[in-house]
């Protein structure tokens, strides 16, 4: 079963306006960390959120918001005010093992996001 | 912050020859350091976890003895390809982890095209 779902391959938002991101994950691990990335053309990866299994409250950082419901297994990642430097693709990803740096992660498939002008 | 460097960014090779890519934390030590393969649109496939002072750990399916890792250092981790085919023309990237609840740091990628 995959770890890590993320349902929507391709998403287009209008500049200015806040999109959703959706991502699922199974695990039976009661520690975990949930993360979300960013990947320009460039190719480069870039670490956007991070929610922790335990942390009561969402993670915010900056217009990154991560919706995190735990019940549901889902932590959705929210961008307010898209740009069009937003325009990428984004991975949601998942750590186990979490009390080492050695947790390896598994990453969803990715949703390429385009912001239109 | 948390810095990876990786090189080379691109590589063409010969079909048959070795090729090496470097990842090396520049600010911080990182005992585990692992490597990824990517193609076009897709997601990130973790070939093997490197292990300072230790043999890698190599995920199912993925061949350790023509991808070879080593990590002889705290701060450097090396990806030879060895006996590059054409299959395997790819994205290689690394990444490496500098504490707990912040996420992976990414070097910029290898293209490694085989010809």
């Amino acid at each position: 079963a995959q770890k890590i779902t993320q349902t929507q391959p391709g998403m287009f938002v209008q500049e200015k306006e806040a999109v959703t991101l959706d991502c699922t994950y199974d695990t039976s691990d009661p520690s975990y960390g949930l993360f979300w990335y960013k990947q320009p053309s460039s190719g480069e990866m870039i670490f956007l959120i991070y929610q922790g299994s335990y942390d009561q409250q969402n993670a915010t950082e900056g217009r990154y918001s991560l919706n995190f419901q735990k019940a549901r297994k889902s932590a959705n990642l929210v961008i307010s005010a898209s740009q069009l430097g937003d325009s990428a693709m984004y991975f949601c990803a998942m750590r186990e093992d979490f009390n080492t740096n050695a947790g390896k992660s598994t990453f969803g498939d990715g949703t390429t996001l385009t912001v239109k002008p | 912050g948390a810095v990876v460097s990786q090189h080379p960014s691109r590589v063409i090779c010969k079909s048959g020859t070795s090729v090496k890519i470097e990842c090396r934390s520049l600010d911080f030590q990182a005992t585990t350091m692992f490597w990824y393969r990517q193609f076009p649109k897709q997601s990130l496939m973790l070939m093997a976890t490197s292990n300072e002072g230790s043999k890698a750990t190599y995920e199912q399916g993925v061949e350790k003895d023509k991808f070879l890792i080593n990590h002889a250092s705290l701060t450097l981790s090396t990806l030879t390809v060895t006996s590059a085919h054409p299959e395997d023309s790819s994205f290689y990237i690394c990444s490496a982890s500098r504490q707990l609840n912040y996420g992976y740091t990414f070097g910029s990628g290898t293209r490694l095209t085989v010809v």
